[in-house]
């Protein structure tokens, strides 16, 4: 059974710093592009960044490039989203979701997600 | 960016009844379109990709159809447990990109 388990949430003030986790398990985690999406309160989803299943490619939505970084460590099975310089904007729930496709390009879909976790951002 | 616009935006319907949600593209797509559904308080759901095909698990009344710029999913006879807001996604380029949701309520 495929479990993706994230974690990392809560209040940050805006200019700070937070690390999403996303623990994965019930499949081979390195076949597959892992990717971040998120969902303000009362919003629709807005898709944050991709990585492909070597780590070769790193995708961002405009939104977020140059302030969020994506990484995973395949030996802990593990993706990450390491957010910087956070406004309020980027409250939300953030959720994993793994991609269908290897390479995390776009051309994929989402077909397993976590539960999500929630990012605030407010003084 | 491509952009997807989905409509209705919300709709009442009883169980039992016929609902159909169109979704839009501002540009040829082809058949990269992917539809989930979502419940309050819980991660979406895939429920269609690649236009029509039924993600394993999900009831076969659910059915998606179209190409190019215009796309549609269908529930023949809505149950209880289908009302939710439904999504769909274009995978066609990067970034991908979601409609803005309808809210499927119980008239």
């Amino acid at each position: 059974e495929v479990q993706l388990l994230e974690s990392g949430g809560g209040l940050v003030q805006p200019g700070g710093s937070l690390r999403l986790s996303c623990a994965a398990s019930g499949f081979t985690f390195t076949y597959y592009a892992m990717n971040w999406v998120r969902q303000a309160p009362g919003k629709g989803l807005e898709w944050v960044s991709s990585i492909s299943g070597s780590s070769d490619n790193t995708y961002y939505a405009d939104s977020v490039k140059g302030r969020f970084t994506i990484s995973r460590d395949n030996s802990k099975t593990t993706l990450y989203l390491q957010m910087k310089s956070l406004r309020a904007e980027d409250t939300a729930v953030y959720y994993c979701a793994k991609d269908v496709d290897y390479y995390g390009s776009g051309r994929g879909y989402f077909d397993f997600w976590g539960q999500g976790t929630l990012v605030t951002v407010s003084s | 960016d491509i952009q997807m616009t989905q409509s209705p935006s919300s709709l009442s319907a009883s169980v039992g009844d016929r609902v159909t949600i169109t979704c839009r593209a501002s540009q040829n797509i082809s058949s990269y379109l992917n539809w989930y559904q979502q419940k309050p308080g819980k991660a979406p759901n895939l429920l269609i990709y690649t236009a029509s095909s039924l993600q394993s698990g999900v009831p076969s009344r659910f059915s998606g159809s179209g190409s190019a710029t215009d796309f549609t999913l269908t529930i023949s006879s809505l149950q209880r447990e289908d009302f939710a807001t439904y999504y769909c996604q274009q995978s066609y380029s990067t970034p991908p990109t979601f409609g803005g949701g309808t809210k499927v309520e119980i008239k």
